[in-house]
């Protein structure tokens, strides 16, 4: 079946330095990707959507140039965490869906720690 | 927002006896998904279910949808030990594209 993957799927870094999340749709082309954040035993909140070639759209008090996404190809979506904070600290998840969009795949998530 | 509630938050129960989770949602929705995630893991799709279904099996998974009152249950029965993760219901609301706004979850435990 289709595989999304992310990577690192665990990451520390300092306060200050900025981190880069991939996540990549191995057998299909993803149109479209979204970026989830997670609390510990919490719900995931929608961060964005991305398409393909276009700007990301970002859900309401996400703030876009702290969270910058890019969805340059059809099988690669990234998140990258600007001057991150240890508040940035959290479990990050993207999914994806082809053109079809009626199912979406999610990936491992990404463990981010910032010291 | 759409975010749905789900209750209870958490259920702990003994190997062998059914568990019910509910998840009430606040909009005109497309579909209605259950996913499963194992702690600190990325989320397992178990089944969905469209707006113009009530009912739907997927081995001891059964799955209801009350459109009218904007609710949905997710039923395991007979569960395992293994079944111990957390389950969250998720939403596709209509004009919402693709993307998917997830209830609060519930926190399964299947004790020995």
């Amino acid at each position: 079946g289709a595989v999304v993957s992310q990577h690192p799927s665990r990451v520390i870094c300092k306060s200050g330095t900025s981190v880069k999340i991939e996540c990549r749709s191995l057998d299909f082309q993803a149109t479209t990707m979204f970026w989830y954040r997670q609390f510990p035993k919490k719900s995931l909140m929608l961060m964005a959507t991305s398409n393909e070639g276009s700007k990301a759209t970002y859900e309401q008090g996400v703030e876009k140039d702290k969270f910058l996404i890019n969805h340059a190809s059809l099988t690669l979506s990234t998140l990258t965490v600007t001057s991150a904070h240890p508040e940035d600290s959290s479990f990050y998840i993207c999914s994806a869906s082809g053109e079809s969009g009626n199912t979406i795949y999610f990936g491992e998530g990404s463990w981010l720690t910032v010291v | 927002s759409q975010q749905g509630e789900e209750d209870p938050q958490a259920l702990s129960i003994q190997e062998g006896e059914n568990a019910t989770m509910n998840c009430s949602y606040k909009t005109s929705i497309n579909n209605l998904q259950w996913y499963r995630q194992n702690s600190g893991r990325g989320l397992v799709h178990l089944i969905l279910i469209r707006s113009n279904e009530r009912e739907k099996h997927s081995g001891r998974l059964r799955v209801t949808l009350d459109t009218s009152k904007k609710s949905s249950s997710l039923l395991i029965t007979a569960s395992r030990a293994a079944d111990t993760a957390s389950y969250f219901c998720a939403t596709k609301i209509t004009g919402g594209g693709n993307k998917l706004t997830f209830g609060t979850g519930t926190q399964l435990k299947v004790e020995l």
